[in-house]
């Protein structure tokens, strides 16, 4: 079954706290990307990749790290989470095909941070 | 800069209702995307549809329809006949390519609530 597959689904932590959320597509798409929804703000990129070694800020990057070392997984790195960090997390992918691909996102990590 | 706005923030009808989301949006670029998410109160985003710039037919699905026109900037969304399951949160987005990068910017979403 094709699917993205994000891990913690949910997660409480405290300030400072490094944490990875992890994410994982089995499509063999080539761009995957990290987005945060709060509350009447809709969803805001964090950051985005378009193949292997190759990533980028999106709108809302501070206080995040990505890596892309395989073409399947993209992991979103908080190195020391704040609470203005909490949030619902989504990780997604799709085919290139000149920026217009259909996203496919995964089922949320709901993160926390006191 | 790209902006996608849905004034509509809740909207509330009786099931068997129709129902109409807006979503207008800005952009400098004659081409771009434009897609129509829905989250279920389950929490997962499910993909609708996605129409490109050049194409402004109007689209149907079963009871989904779309409703593009480049003359306003506006890409709406009409669900007829209204069921309890549609109940969800509605996301409108606009994609373009901007330095050879995927930009996909999301509207601020209506949350739908289908009343039996």
């Amino acid at each position: 079954e094709a699917q993205v597959t994000q891990n913690p689904r949910y997660l409480i932590t405290v300030t400072g706290k490094k944490l990875t959320v992890t994410c994982s597509q089995n499509m063999n798409h080539e761009y995957m990307s990290w987005y945060r929804q709060d509350p009447g703000l809709g969803l805001r990129q964090i950051y985005y990749s378009m193949n292997v070694e190759v990533t980028d800020k999106g709108d809302v990057p501070e206080g995040y790290k990505v890596s892309r070392k395989e073409k399947r997984n993209f992991p979103l790195i908080l190195e020391s989470p704040s609470p203005n960090q909490t949030s619902l997390y989504f990780c997604a992918s799709s085919l290139w095909e000149g920026g217009t691909g259909e996203l496919f996102f995964g089922e949320g990590s709901r993160l926390t941070v006191l | 800069a790209q902006k996608v706005t849905q004034a509509q923030t809740e909207i509330s009808v009786v099931e068997k209702e129709d129902v109409t989301l807006d979503c207008v949006y800005e952009t400098r670029d004659t081409t771009y995307y434009l897609f129509w998410y829905k989250q279920p109160p389950s929490g997962e985003l499910v993909f609708l549809i996605r129409r490109n710039s050049f194409d402004e037919q109007n689209e149907i699905s079963g009871r989904y329809s779309w409703n593009f026109q480049k003359s306003t900037s506006s890409f709406n969304f009409t669900i007829t006949a209204s069921q309890v399951v549609d109940s969800a949160v509605y996301f409108c987005a606009l994609s373009e390519v901007i330095q050879g990068a995927q930009k996909l910017v999301f509207g601020q979403g209506t949350r739908l609530t289908i009343n039996p």
